[in-house]
């Protein structure tokens, strides 16, 4: 079964740091990009970041730009979300989702439960 | 930035029923660039459809896209119980890629 299983979440002050994880399983990481995905409570879907299948290739949403970094270790399956200065508009779910394919703008196709970070004094 | 606005916000309908939700981008979208998404309540998202009329794997007929260059839509046909969730349209082919707001859907 194909799957990624975030970790890495929980509760942060304001200007502090925290490093989520995404283990991939089922298949071959370094045949697709990988994005993540946040959630703010109650709210819509918000891309962060994605990093195509050689990490050639990065994006970041503005918002998070110069705070956040994305990587990929592919012989370990795993996705890294690093982030820095948290704000508590950084309080949200967030996801790891795998693309269709190697590059970075294709579809997401498995999307995993989910980490919570909440950011608070 | 590209930025997507879906309408209605909340469509509720009965079941058996025909949904039809509608993104409108901010500038012309490629089709193959433009997908959605159903979140059902406390579950991750599901992609339904990319490329703008392609459906995901294990995906029901009843669920169909089309549309291009600035408006999309997502027909729902045959609408039942467990369609109730939020849809989400997404556009992947410039960066940032963004969202639309959602648009939730009831059955009545």
């Amino acid at each position: 079964e194909v799957l990624v299983v975030e970790s890495g979440g929980g509760l942060v002050q304001p200007g502090r740091s925290l490093r989520l994880s995404c283990a991939a399983s089922g298949f071959t990481l370094d045949d697709y990009a990988m994005h993540w995905v946040r959630q703010a409570p109650g709210k819509g879907l918000e891309w962060v970041s994605g990093i195509n299948w050689n990490s050639g290739s990065i994006g970041y949403a503005d918002s998070v730009k110069g705070r956040f970094t994305i990587s990929r270790d592919n012989a370990k399956n795993s996705l890294y979300l690093q982030m820095t200065s948290l704000r508590t508009e950084d309080t949200a779910m967030y996801y790891c989702a795998k693309a269709l394919s190697r590059r970075l703008g294709e579809a997401f196709h498995i999307w995993g439960q989910g980490t919570m970070v909440t950011v608070s004094p | 930035e590209i930025v997507l606005t879906q309408s209605p916000g909340t469509l509720s309908l009965s079941p058996g029923g025909r949904a039809t939700l509608s993104c409108r981008a901010s500038q012309s979208v490629s089709t193959i660039y433009l997908a959605w998404y159903q979140q059902k309540p406390g579950q991750a998202p599901r992609l339904l459809i990319y490329g703008a009329s392609t459906r995901a794997t294990g995906i029901p007929d009843r669920f169909s896209g089309s549309g291009s260059g600035t408006d999309f839509t997502l027909t729902i046909s045959r609408l039942e119980p467990e369609d109730v969730a939020v849809y989400y349209c997404q556009q992947y082919g410039s960066s940032p890629l963004t969202f639309g707001g959602g648009t939730k859907v009831e059955v009545k």
